[in-house]
């Protein structure tokens, strides 16, 4: 089984609706990131959260929120969808540490949106 | 501010050959990481290989070798004797210094290479 999954894969919805992503993982990492990915740009970070009670904005946070319901669930909502947030999104974890080492983020296997 | 630079949007390189994915970076923290993710056309991230600031050695993993220049600020992904599987896109990524409660892990990602091996 995969350890990091997220849900739904794909999804389209119309301008306005209300959308949530969900992101579980199984490798009991504190770390999980919300990245979305647009042609020629890469990917950019929506949000971050060290803890359940510790949730940080990304470079991109405007017009999303979040939801760490557990350690090991990580949720993305769009309040109000609209077509410019149509994209491929991401969630990862990691490993927390207090010094600095090697520390790779796993990737869940996207979820495609796409907002009419 | 962290920036890395992806100036290759798209490449081709014959199979068994070998190929270089050019990346810099911009940081003026002593201490990061880079990495090197591939991304096929089913769209998961795979981690190919990881380099530290003060790694004395480049990395290497299996097919996969990073061109560390650290004075240039340059991290060089070469695939040798590539493959048809090899063709995906490839990001070149930056993990910010960490240190303490500073540690965010965040990643910092190039635009991206579209490789396309030819056979």
């Amino acid at each position: 089984d995969a350890d990091v999954t997220q849900t739904p894969r794909n999804r389209i919805t119309k301008t306005g609706k209300r959308i949530m992503l969900e992101c579980s993982q199984t490798k009991g990492h504190d770390r999980m990131y919300w990245y979305r990915q647009d042609p020629g740009l890469g990917l950019r970070l929506i949000y971050y959260s060290f803890d359940v009670k510790d949730i940080n904005k990304g470079e991109i946070s405007d017009g999303y929120s979040v939801s760490r319901q557990a350690q090991a669930k990580f949720s993305l909502s769009l309040e109000s969808a609209i077509p410019n947030q149509t994209a491929l999104y991401f969630c990862a974890t990691s490993a927390g540490t207090l010094t600095f080492s090697y520390n790779e983020q796993f990737f869940g296997p996207g979820t495609r949106l796409t907002v009419l | 501010a962290q920036k890395i630079t992806q100036t290759q949007p798209g490449m081709f390189v014959q199979e068994k050959e070998a190929v270089t994915l050019d990346c810099t970076y911009d940081t003026s923290d002593p201490s990061y990481g880079l990495f090197w993710y591939k991304q096929p056309s089913s769209g998961e991230m795979i981690f190919l290989i990881y380099q530290g600031s003060y790694d004395q050695q480049n990395a290497t993993e299996g097919r996969y070798s990073l061109n560390f220049q650290k004075a240039r600020k340059s991290a060089n992904l070469v695939i040798s004797a590539s493959q048809l599987g090899d063709s995906a896109m490839y990001f070149c990524a930056m993990r910010e210094a960490s240190y303490g409660s500073s540690n965010t892990g965040k990643l910092i990602f190039g635009q991206g290479t579209t490789l396309q091996v030819k056979p």
